[in-house]
């Protein structure tokens, strides 16, 4: 089955130290996302990559960093640079070529910081 | 900064009535809109999305968008408790090639049996 995969679900990390969170998809999709979402809130964008090697700040990047170096792979490093860290972290992929294709979203990873 | 507005709820509908949900954006120039169900917990999906003045209709759902007023709303007919769960309005900016997505706080939406 075609899907994404975001692992850990659950993260407890300690204040000062870097973590990174991991995303595979098999869809063969382009194009590759990364969101935060806190208690009550909506989606807000971090780093989103359109193709291999090429990725751009969202609107919340600061304190956060990306690499894509495979096309199915999307990492997202969660640096000690981030002020509130703890958030439900979601990672989406869609076909790039599509005006309306859908995000397809992995599971998520709950990262709690201490 | 582009917004997308709902009204975060709660919002309580009894079983078998019709829920609607609401959103407004602030980027004319948007085209292309999504309703999205997450359930607590876990990750949203998709319900539909429309590009297109009117109604699209799919099984118990219809979006409706009125791109003058810059509204785009979600009807939930027939509803059922396994309905409840927080709905997110999220609207597409226009950067080519990556849905850059902007999502509104979401609405709770109850239905009580």
């Amino acid at each position: 089955d075609g899907g994404i995969t975001q692992s850990p679900k659950y993260l407890f990390r300690k204040e000062g130290q870097n973590v990174t969170l991991s995303c595979e998809q098999n869809l063969n999709h382009d194009a590759m996302y990364w969101y935060r979402q806190d208690p009550g809130q909506g989606l807000r964008l971090i780093y989103y990559s359109q193709i291999v090697n090429d990725f751009q700040k969202g609107d919340i990047a600061e304190g956060y960093s990306v690499s894509r170096e495979k096309k199915e792979s999307f990492p997202l490093t969660v640096t000690s640079a981030q002020k509130n860290p703890t958030a439900f972290y979601l990672c989406a992929s869609s076909d790039r070529q599509g005006a309306n294709s859908p995000l397809h979203f992995g599971n998520g990873t709950r990262l709690t910081v201490t | 900064q582009k917004e997308v507005e709902q009204n975060s709820g709660p919002l309580s509908v009894p079983e078998g009535a019709i829920a609607s949900l609401n959103c407004t954006y602030s980027d004319r120039g948007s085209q292309s809109f999504f309703w999205y169900r997450q359930y607590s917990g876990k990750s949203p999906e998709l319900i539909m999305f429309i590009y297109s003045n009117g109604d699209k209709e799919d099984g118990r759902f219809t979006a409706q968008l009125n791109k003058a007023s810059q509204y785009v709303s979600l009807l939930i007919r027939d509803s059922q408790p396994s309905d409840s769960a927080t709905y997110l309005c999220a609207v597409k900016e226009s950067v080519w090639g990556a849905q850059k997505l902007v999502f509104g706080q979401g609405t709770r939406l109850t239905i009580n049996p």
